[in-house]
């Protein structure tokens, strides 16, 4: 079975601070992806990468960066944490093609105060 | 761009009923998938559609992909307590990227 993980469940952070939130998965998939998921809005791309060290921006990558040095693990960045990027974060990753299948990590709950 | 539209956003019905949320795309699809919520879960894949105007069926749960490969339905037959959470359509079509609907809660009544 494919397994994503992801690094917290659950984080609170305070406005202003660095956030990491990794991501791991264990098939060797090409893609990767990152996701915010908030009521009524469905999930939101933020980012994705192909490849190791490629990364390309989704469509809401303002406020967030990305960094994939080795193709199990993708992380997501918030440089200054803004209470408007409270939310869920879901990480996938899916094989070959975008087309493909994609399994979601088990989410992380990011709360800014 | 692409739009992936999802209705209706919630519904709640008896158990026994049957239960059905649609999709609508902004543009023709290449393929579309549907992914399942539980509540507290992550999104689990359900199935792709492919062909125009084709039709899977998983026990319960009838997908439908429209003729013009730019709609797809989610029918499920006398749902049960287990069917609840959040269904979502996402569809691949411009770009490399699925667009993923707003998603359908439901939540079923014994």
């Amino acid at each position: 079975d494919v397994k994503v993980t992801q690094s917290s469940r659950y984080l609170v952070k305070r406005t202003g601070e660095k956030v990491f939130l990794e991501c791991v998965q264990d098939m060797d998939h090409e893609n990767m992806f990152w996701y915010r998921q908030d009521p009524g809005l469905g999930l939101r791309l933020i980012y994705f990468s192909y490849d190791v060290k490629m990364k390309e921006k989704g469509d809401i990558p303002e406020g967030y960066s990305v960094s994939r040095e080795k193709k199990e693990r993708f992380s997501l960045i918030l440089e200054s944490a803004s209470t408007n990027q409270t939310s869920m974060y879901l990480c996938a990753s899916s094989p070959g093609t975008f087309a493909d299948t994609q399994y979601f990590g088990p989410g992380t709950r990011l709360t800014v105060l | 761009g692409q739009q992936v539209m999802q209705i209706p956003q919630y519904q709640h019905v008896q158990e026994g009923e049957d239960f059905t949320t649609y999709c609508n795309s902004s543009t023709t699809l290449s393929n579309i998938q549907w992914y399942k919520q539980r509540p507290g879960g992550h999104p689990v894949f359900l199935i792709q559609l492919v062909k125009s105007g084709e039709v899977k069926k998983q026990k319960r749960l009838t997908f439908q992909f429209g003729e013009a490969k730019k709609n797809s339905s989610l029918h499920i037959t006398a749902t049960q307590t287990t069917d609840v959470g959040t269904y979502f359509c996402a569809g691949y079509g411009y770009g490399n990227k699925l667009v993923f609907g707003a998603g359908t809660i439901l939540r079923v009544k014994s």
